[in-house]
């Protein structure tokens, strides 16, 4: 079965910290991958989707960068955090589903920045 | 630019009611429509599908789907305390990522 990792779990940034949020799968090769962002009373955000390495989609402008070294890596970054980066963030991995593409979503990492 | 539109609630229903959750979209393109489930502090859950015009029954669940409308409801029969949840609605047009709407809290009282 496919499953997701995500990590950190938790962790509380200083505003114009670096940040690295990582995400990984089992159980499939070549997904597609997301990352979305959930912040306090709102929506999920669309932030970045890729199709393979190297392979990134920006939805939204803004100081993260995401990054596809590996084919069932995915990684969120920062160089500089902002308070209006706290949230939820959710990795999720694309699959087939009653001939429809789903989304199964990992655990999350929630940050706060201070 | 794709919109879905959900009331953010928070739904109240007593334990045993029914609880019904509406979702409408811009895109008429949309093909398949999904209702996640998610608890507070979680990630968000799959928990119905719908691709046809007309009702979707799954246990206590049934998705309801108006397509001339852009139009797709939830409602949860015998509703327990264990379905308060916010509940998202996802349009799937088939080749663009999933756009959900803000969701929906439901709260249900015993």
């Amino acid at each position: 079965s496919q499953t997701i990792h995500q990590w950190p779990a938790t962790l509380v940034q200083p505003v114009g910290s670096p940040l690295s949020l990582e995400c990984t799968v089992e159980g499939t090769s070549n997904p597609n991958l997301y990352w979305y962002r959930q912040a306090a009373g709102r929506g999920l955000q669309l932030l970045f989707y890729s199709v393979g390495i190297g392979q990134i989609s920006s939805e939204v402008p803004q100081n993260l960068s995401a990054s596809r070294p590996q084919d069932r890596q995915f990684i969120l970054s920062s160089k500089k955090l902002l308070l209006s980066d706290s949230g939820f963030y959710l990795c999720a991995l694309e699959r087939s589903y009653s001939g429809a593409n789903v989304l199964t979503f990992g655990a999350g990492s929630r940050l706060t920045v201070l | 630019q794709k919109e879905v539109e959900q009331n953010s609630g928070p739904l109240s229903v007593p334990e045993g009611a029914i609880a019904s959750l509406n979702c409408t979209y811009s895109d008429r393109v949309s093909q398949s429509f999904f209702w996640y489930r998610q608890y507070s502090g979680k990630s968000p859950e799959l928990i119905m599908s719908i691709y046809s015009n007309g009702d979707k029954e799954d246990g206590r669940f049934t998705a309801q789907l108006n397509k001339a409308s852009q139009y797709v409801s939830l409602l949860i029969r015998d509703s327990q305390p264990s379905d308060s949840a916010t509940y998202l609605c996802a349009p799937y047009t088939g080749n663009t990522p999933l756009v959900f709407g803000k969701g929906t809290r439901l709260s249900v009282i015993a």
